[in-house]
């Protein structure tokens, strides 16, 4: 299966600014995605990242405050902006392979914003 | 939207035991998956499983499509079993999303 290098694994932040999450994969892929888990809660889809075109966010998120960028098949970027202590979660993307594998998660990003 | 529900919600073993964890879902899937979350927050794919029975070592899978349900097995359990395991699905014709349940927190105890 892919393997997903994702960066920062964790990070504290002063409310009020933003973080930009990075995910590289080894290999071409279609489909990215971004998932958030809230303390103590299961994992929710953010957006599917899109490559050369604007990410598909699900209803609650949006554009102004997860930015995404997908400029290639390898790579995407996840911007947690203007942050507040409810930001605090880990952040994962995920890929889809889906013949054999279904969906690889990365690391995980744990930010805590203070 | 398709449901997922995990059961039982907290589980505490002795090392060497077994267990079952059972997710039921509400609607036809393409795709249904196992995963492990360890302490440190990595979502580790166990089991890839829209139908049929996987095995891996210690850890079994099978899934009943036609009566929506999949059972996880764990024998011989050790600590580093430990953490939260997550059922997920994809429903049927809406192909990237995955929808997760609310997991299972399973402790080990040596």
């Amino acid at each position: 299966s892919a393997v997903i290098s994702q960066k920062p694994s964790r990070d504290i932040c002063q409310r009020g600014t933003s973080l930009t999450i990075q995910c590289q994969v080894d290999s071409q892929v279609t489909m990215m995605f971004w998932y958030r888990q809230q303390p103590g809660q299961s994992l929710t889809l953010i957006a599917t990242a899109n490559q050369g075109s604007e990410a598909t966010y699900e209803s609650g998120f949006v554009i102004d405050k997860f930015p995404i960028s997908r400029p290639n098949l390898t790579f995407s970027t996840l911007t947690v902006s203007n942050m507040s202590p409810e930001d605090s979660s880990i952040y994962l993307c995920s890929v889809a392979q889906l013949t054999n594998y279904g969906y690889t998660f990365g690391s995980g990003t744990r930010l805590t914003v203070v | 939207g398709i449901q997922v529900e995990q059961s039982p919600p907290d589980l505490i073993l002795q090392e060497g035991a077994n267990s079952t964890l059972r997710c039921n879902f509400s609607d036809s899937v393409n795709n249904l998956q196992w995963f492990h979350q360890n302490p440190w927050g990595q979502l580790i794919n166990l089991f890839y499983i829209p139908s049929g029975t996987k095995q891996n070592g210690r850890l079994s899978a099978t899934t009943v499509a036609t009566e929506r349900y999949s059972l996880l097995y764990i024998s011989s359990s050790q600590t580093t079993d430990s953490g939260v395991y997550f059922c997920a699905v994809e429903r049927r014709g809406n192909t990237g999303k995955l929808i997760f349940g609310q997991g299972t927190t399973l402790q080990v105890k040596p």
